[in-house]
């Protein structure tokens, strides 16, 4: 069985940082791209970044690129999201999420149940 | 703003056809697979619909999807109570290497 666990979610003051961790397991974490979904309170679902299985390329939506840095550490089955600069527009629920491609994302097929990032 | 469209809602009554539609262009859908997800209500996505048509195993079949053009649309055959979410069209953008999540559809049973 698929299992996606975020944690690192807290309350933090504009500008400041914080890393969000997830621990994967029940699947070959390195076959996997895996992404970063965030949804702010009572809105849609907003992408994040993406990593792919070997953690060579990285992607990421316009509003965050330069600030957040998305990387895994495949021996141990961990992806993490250093968010740094942090503005009240990234108050969200962030989610963990794996898809069903090494290098070629699209299919996310499964969702970790999320951790809540609030900047205030 | 996200460059695929949906209506905010969608209703019907059980038992119904309910048809959510996705709207964008010919350099995001018209190029790329559609994703389809659904989002109970307090709860994570979860993956409805892959590559246009596909449904992953364990969901029932009264979910299909479909694409033409520049447009997607997801269909509800036999509405049920359990149904009742916020559905999300998607797409990576291969030209862009980004996803793209559709504004969302609340469906309601009435």
């Amino acid at each position: 069985e698929v299992k996606l666990v975020e944690s690192g979610g807290g309350v933090v003051q504009p500008g400041g940082s914080l890393r969000l961790s997830c621990a994967a397991s029940g699947f070959t974490f390195d076959a996997s791209a895996m992404h970063w979904v965030r949804q702010a309170p009572g809105k849609g679902l907003e992408w994040v970044a993406t990593i792919t299985g070997d953690g060579v390329s990285s992607y990421y939506v316009d509003s965050v690129t330069g600030r957040f840095t998305v990387s895994r550490d495949n021996s141990k089955n961990f992806l993490s999201l250093q968010m740094s600069s942090l503005r009240t527009e990234d108050t969200a629920i962030y989610y963990c999420a794996r898809d069903t491609y090494k290098w070629n994302p699209g299919t996310i097929a499964d969702w970790g149940q999320g951790t809540l990032v609030t900047v205030s | 703003q996200s460059v695929l469209t949906q209506p905010p809602s969608a209703s019907g009554t059980p038992g119904q056809r309910v048809t959510i539609s996705c709207s964008g262009g010919t350099s995001n859908i018209g190029s790329d697979y559609v994703y389809w997800y659904q989002q109970l209500p307090r709860t994570a996505p979860k993956l409805l619909i892959y590559s246009n048509t596909q449904r992953p195993s364990g969901v029932p079949g009264r979910f299909s999807g479909s694409k033409s053009d520049t447009s997607a649309s997801l269909a509800i055959d036999g509405l049920q109570s359990e149904d009742e979410a916020d559905y999300y069209c998607a797409i990576w953008d291969d030209s862009l290497s980004k996803y793209v999540f559709g504004t969302g559809t609340k469906v309601t049973v009435l």
